[in-house]
């Protein structure tokens, strides 16, 4: 089964601020990545498919990149409402494996 | 509007069975992969199961293969798991969640409690 490492397992950063979080796969999964928010007590939002399709009415601040092994979710200016824990989600094939999560704050 | 609906979460001791529901509206079940996932309390998420839109491939996590069976009703437009042989480490609040074109998912249900306990 290939596991998927999200990194870090969670960071705070400031309003305003550039946050990255990766998500890397042990084996190649060409795009076929996910990305997923969970705001607190909250049932998970799809964000980004095929590792850079922003879904629609995602906010242009959220962004998607990689292939094969390695992905990145970029948000480009942290907010407030951005508070949440982010997963990735391979999909190539089954199990359709979550990666651990990044849990966002506020600093 | 697309909504799921799940149902069926109790208490149980370990060793018992549960059958969970997932009713589906303004789609039909039958044209989209669908999948099982959960969450324990305060942990992240795991995938548990799906089933293809033609319903002839299922899949299985390794900690429920042989435990768990997804399954639909077409006509009744509601996808099913039946747990079985339930451990403590089954608890959690499952979601029952539709597949977009491939199998990511953009619509998710509120979940549905599990809870195994003696």
């Amino acid at each position: 089964d290939i596991q998927m490492t999200q990194s870090p397992s969670s960071l705070s950063a400031s309003v305003g601020d550039r946050v990255t979080i990766t998500c890397r796969a042990r084996q190649d999964i060409s795009n076929h990545l996910a990305w997923y928010q969970q705001k607190p007590g909250k049932v998970p939002k799809l964000l980004i498919y095929a590792a850079s399709t922003l879904q629609l009415g995602v906010p242009s601040r959220f962004s998607g990149s990689g292939s094969g092994t390695d992905f990145t979710l970029t948000i480009s200016s942290l907010q407030p409402e951005d508070v949440a824990t982010y997963y990735c989600q391979k999909y190539n094939d089954a199990p359709l494996t979550f990666g651990g999560g990044t849990k966002v704050e506020i600093k | 509007e697309l909504q799921l609906l799940e149902s069926g979460g109790d208490s149980v001791q370990p060793g018992g069975s549960l059958r969970l529901s997932c009713a589906a509206s303004g789609f039909a079940l039958s044209s989209y992969d669908m999948s099982w996932v959960r969450q324990a309390a305060g942990t992240g998420l795991e995938w548990v199961s799906a089933m293809s839109r033609s319903g002839t491939s299922t899949y299985y996590a390794d900690s429920v293969k042989g435990r768990f069976t997804i399954s639909r009703d077409n006509s009744k437009n509601t996808l099913y798991l039946q747990m079985n042989s339930l451990r403590a480490e089954d608890t959690a609040l499952y979601y029952c969640a539709k597949a977009g074109d491939m199998s990511w998912y953009d619509y998710w249900g509120q979940g549905t409690l599990v809870t195994v306990s003696s």
